[in-house]
Formats: C-alpha cells, sequence, structure tokens
C-alpha cells in the first residue's frame, strides 16, 4: 500500500518566519502534487513535481521533489497570515487514485 | 462561473434518514469524484466516475450510492445514515481518469448525523 505520510501535523508560528512541511513515502510516485486548504472551502492544487530532484518555486514558496521520487518537501519563506490554511501533498498510486498525506495545518499569526 | 459545485453546504440529518448530494461542474472534464474528508482533516477517495461509468469504487458501505446522469454531474446518496457517516464530502473532477492530472474540488458539503 503506497502512503504518504506528513509532517508536522501541527504548525504556529509567527509572521516573517520561515517553515518547511515534509511529505514523505517508502514509495515511488511518478509526481506529487501540492494542495492548499482554507476552512470551508475545498483544495486547491498549488504545484505538481514530476522529475526526480526538482525544484519549483511559487513566490514565498520552494516545492522539492526527492532524487529518488519518494518525497517531497514545502518551504514556505517570510510566512504570513494570508499563509494560513492546510497543506496536502498527494499522489497517484498504481491503481490509479489520488492518495493524500494527513495534511498539515499552518496557523500564522500577525 | 463556479467551476465545481456542490449543493447542499451544510446537512444535519437524523440517524436512519436518507439524504443526497449534487454536484455539478461547468470545466468540460470527463471524470469526477467522491472524497471523504474526516474529523482529522484527512482525505480519502471514495468512487470516481468518467464518462458517466464507475471506475473506482473503494471500500465504501454500499449504503452510499453514487450516480452520474453526465459528464457534467455526479451524485451521491446515502441510506440509512450513521453517525459515523458524519464529515464534510468534497467532489472533483479533472480533465481525465490518467495520472498527474490536476483536480478540481468543490468548496464540500459538511453532513452531521445525530
Amino acid at each position: 500500500t503506497q502512503l504518504l505520510e506528513q509532517s508536522p501535523q501541527f504548525l504556529s508560528i509567527q509572521e516573517g518566519e520561515n517553515l518547511t512541511v515534509y511529505c514523505n513515502s517508502s514509495s515511488v510516485f511518478s509526481s506529487l502534487q501540492w494542495y492548499r486548504q482554507e476552512p470551508g472551502e475545498g483544495p486547491v492544487l498549488l504545484v505538481t513535481v514530476v522529475t526526480g530532484g526538482e525544484v519549483k518555486k511559487l513566490k514565498r514558496l520552494t516545492f522539492q521533489f526527492g532524487d529518488a521520487r519518494k518525497d517531497s518537501s514545502l518551504h514556505i519563506t517570510a510566512a504570513q497570515p494570508g499563509d494560513t490554511g492546510l497543506y496536502l501533498c498527494a499522489g497517484y498510486n498504481q491503481g490509479g487514485k489520488l492518495i493524500f498525506g494527513q495534511g498539515t495545518e499552518l496557523s500564522v499569526k500577525p | 462561473d463556479t467551476a465545481v459545485s456542490q449543493t447542499p453546504k451544510y446537512l444535519v440529518t437524523q440517524m436512519g434518514n436518507d439524504k443526497s448530494i449534487k454536484c455539478e461542474q461547468n470545466l468540460g472534464h470527463d471524470t469526477m469524484y467522491w472524497y471523504k474528508q474526516d474529523s482529522k482533516k484527512f482525505l480519502k477517495i471514495m468512487f470516481s466516475y468518467n464518462n458517466k461509468e464507475l471506475i473506482i469504487n473503494e471500500t465504501v458501505p454500499n449504503r452510499f450510492s453514487p450516480k452520474s446522469p453526465d459528464k457534467a454531474h455526479l451524485n451521491l446518496h446515502i441510506n440509512s445514515l450513521e453517525l459515523g457517516d458524519s464529515a464534510v464530502y468534497f467532489c472533483a473532477s479533472s480533465r481525465s481518469a490518467s495520472r498527474g492530472r490536476e483536480q478540481y474540488f468543490g468548496p464540500g458539503t459538511r453532513l452531521t448525523v445525530t
């Protein structure tokens, strides 16, 4: 069974701090996706990483795909209150289903 | 101009009742999904339809029955509701059933069974 383990599950930081969220698996994924979910809304795709070692940037967010395509990380620089939300990593398993990590609830205090 | 819409947004009902949740997408996608998000925010797929045909059917009680009248609609009917069915249910769609495709999620339906 392909599983995605996310850490940390909860993160509460002050505005301006940096943070990293990790998404790990013992299985290889052809690609991994990162979604962000705000309260009362559905998840919204932020990025898809496809190539091992790939780094993608989205403003203050940096996403990395591990060389072996078993893990990914999301780094946020100078976090702002607007970054508050639930961050989910996800990948398609061999059965074609999109499976999600447990999520990281980020709270950025002004 | 909402991409994926669900109704109702909130649903409060008693144990034993039967209820339906409706989903519509105007993105022209051919694949639609139902997900369940539990109280710990864990999101898990329940069903997937591609061109109105069921292609993913997770281990879900048969009290849950999806129906896709056309490619733009996917409804979820739940019979004999139980306390454990309380969760947020999300509908999603994608351009195809192939892996790597971005999925677009609706705003969710918060179901509370009392």
